[in-house]
């Protein structure tokens, strides 16, 4: 069985401050995507990262894939309030259309 | 862009109570899922299906069944709702993995209370 575990479980912290989320697995995926979700509503697609070291950005969000495609990273750089959500990492597994999804990572900027 | 609906945002059902949750997405998608997310547990896999009539177990079929007559429609009863149903079912949907990368594109989610 294939496990995404992500860290930290939960965050809280100032707006202005960096942070950095983690997805770790022991098992390679052939995609690796991160949502955001907000309370109530449903997770809404970030980013996807498919190549081994591949780096995206999005505004003041960076994005890692890892070089053996096994863990992934998502660092926000001055956070605002409006980045509260919760982070999910998910896992693309060749030859399945389905998703390996981690529990997530709930974070909270205080203004 | 991708667009996903759900039937309903909230539900309160009694027990034993049959309940259908509906989703349809605009984007001519093979792949259609049904989740429940519940915290501490994260999101877990109800059921899938890859095309019309076409379905698959997911993790925690137990209780549920589903429906998917047309494409863009994917429905998630259950047969006799209990207390331990009580959840945010979330909907979603997917072009094939191998030109999609498995993205999905989720739905606004159904919080479904059963007393």
């Amino acid at each position: 069985t294939q496990l995404l575990e992500q860290s930290p479980q939960f965050l809280s912290i100032q707006e202005g401050e960096n942070l950095t989320v983690y997805c770790n697995s022991s098992s390679v995926f052939s995609s690796l995507q991160w949502y955001r979700q907000e309370p109530g509503e449903g997770p809404v697609l970030l980013v996807t990262v498919v190549t081994g070291g591949e780096v995206k950005k999005l505004k003041r969000l960076t994005f890692q894939f890892g070089d053996a495609r096994k863990d992934s990273s998502l660092h926000i750089t001055a956070a605002q309030p409006g980045d509260t959500g919760l982070y999910l990492c998910a896992g693309g597994v060749g030859g399945s259309e389905k998703l390996v999804f981690g529990k997530g990572t709930k974070l909270t900027v205080n203004p | 862009d991708v667009k996903v609906t759900q039937s309903s945002r909230y539900l309160v059902k009694r027990t034993g109570e049959k309940v259908f949750l509906e989703c349809v997405q605009d984007m001519d998608h093979e792949n259609m899922f049904w989740y429940r997310q519940d915290p501490g547990l994260g999101l877990r896999l109800i059921y899938f299906s890859y095309d019309v009539k076409m379905k698959e177990k997911g993790d925690i079929p137990e209780g549920y069944s589903v429906s998917r007559e047309k494409k863009e429609r994917f429905s998630l009863i259950l047969e006799s709702a209990s207390t331990n149903q009580t959840s945010m079912y979330l909907c979603a949907s997917s072009a094939p993995g191998q030109s999609s990368y498995n993205e999905q594109f989720f739905g606004p989610g159904t919080r479904l209370t059963v007393l």
